[in-house]
């Protein structure tokens, strides 16, 4: 079956930039989309179709996707960015997500 | 407003059964495909299976194909997760999500999640 792979950790200082990878066979020739989930609530996505910003989700979230990896980039890293990030591909009709990266803001 | 509200959550022994539901409002549910996603505590999320727009397609993970049945009740703007045979590996909270194609229906994000439900299973 097809997995998703991020690293377990990311810390970053505020309004530094953190990088979070997701890595996966081929990831680049699929679409990839991320999710951001705080504690206690539900997930919200923060990037889908590999670098598009819903509505509402401010300009330091960027994406990309190229090669076995995606990347979710947050600039000017902020206190109220700190959570667990999930990248998110489907592969033969069915969802995968990656393992997840807690992002802490020090 | 966009609402999506889970119910039927609870503790069950090994082996048992449960149903999950899924109130949608705030938009034409009939129109939309529908997916069930889990997280086990602590852990990270698991996607359990989608159902298309009028019922006639499913598909699942593995790990719970053969026990659990989605399905949909569009005149009730609702959705369902029959759960059999429950194993403790199933306890999670269960979400349930509504696909967002954002016009390249192969890539659908999971856009809004609702609240969540939590099934324990154990004895």
């Amino acid at each position: 079956s097809y997995e998703l792979t991020q690293p377990p950790s990311v810390s970053v200082s505020p309004g530094q930039t953190a990088s979070i990878t997701c890595s996966g066979d081929k990831l680049g020739d699929k679409y990839a989309c991320w999710y951001q989930q705080k504690p206690g609530q539900s997930p919200v996505v923060v990037i889908y179709q590999d670098s598009r910003r819903p509505s509402g989700i401010p300009e330091r979230f960027s994406g990309s996707n190229s090669g076995n990896t995606a990347t979710l980039t947050i600039s000017g890293t902020q206190a109220m960015d700190e959570a667990d990030y999930y990248c998110q591909a489907w592969d033969s009709s069915t969802a995968v997500f990656g393992t997840g990266t807690k992002v802490t803001v020090l | 407003e966009v609402q999506l509200v889970e119910s039927g959550g609870d503790l069950v022994q090994p082996g048992g059964s449960l149903r999950l539901s899924c109130a949608a409002s705030g938009f034409t549910f009939s129109t939309y495909w529908m997916s069930w996603v889990r997280q086990a505590p602590g852990k990270g999320l698991e996607w359990v299976g989608n159902i298309k727009e009028d019922g006639s397609e499913k598909e699942y993970v593995d790990s719970v194909r053969g026990r659990f049945t989605i399905s949909r009740d569009n005149a009730k703007n609702s959705l369902y997760l029959q759960m059999n045979s429950l194993r403790a590996e199933d306890t999670a909270v269960y979400y349930c999500a509504r696909h967002l194609d954002h016009g390249i229906a192969v890539a659908p994000t999971f856009d809004p999640w609702g609240q969540g439900t939590l099934v324990t299973v154990s004895s």
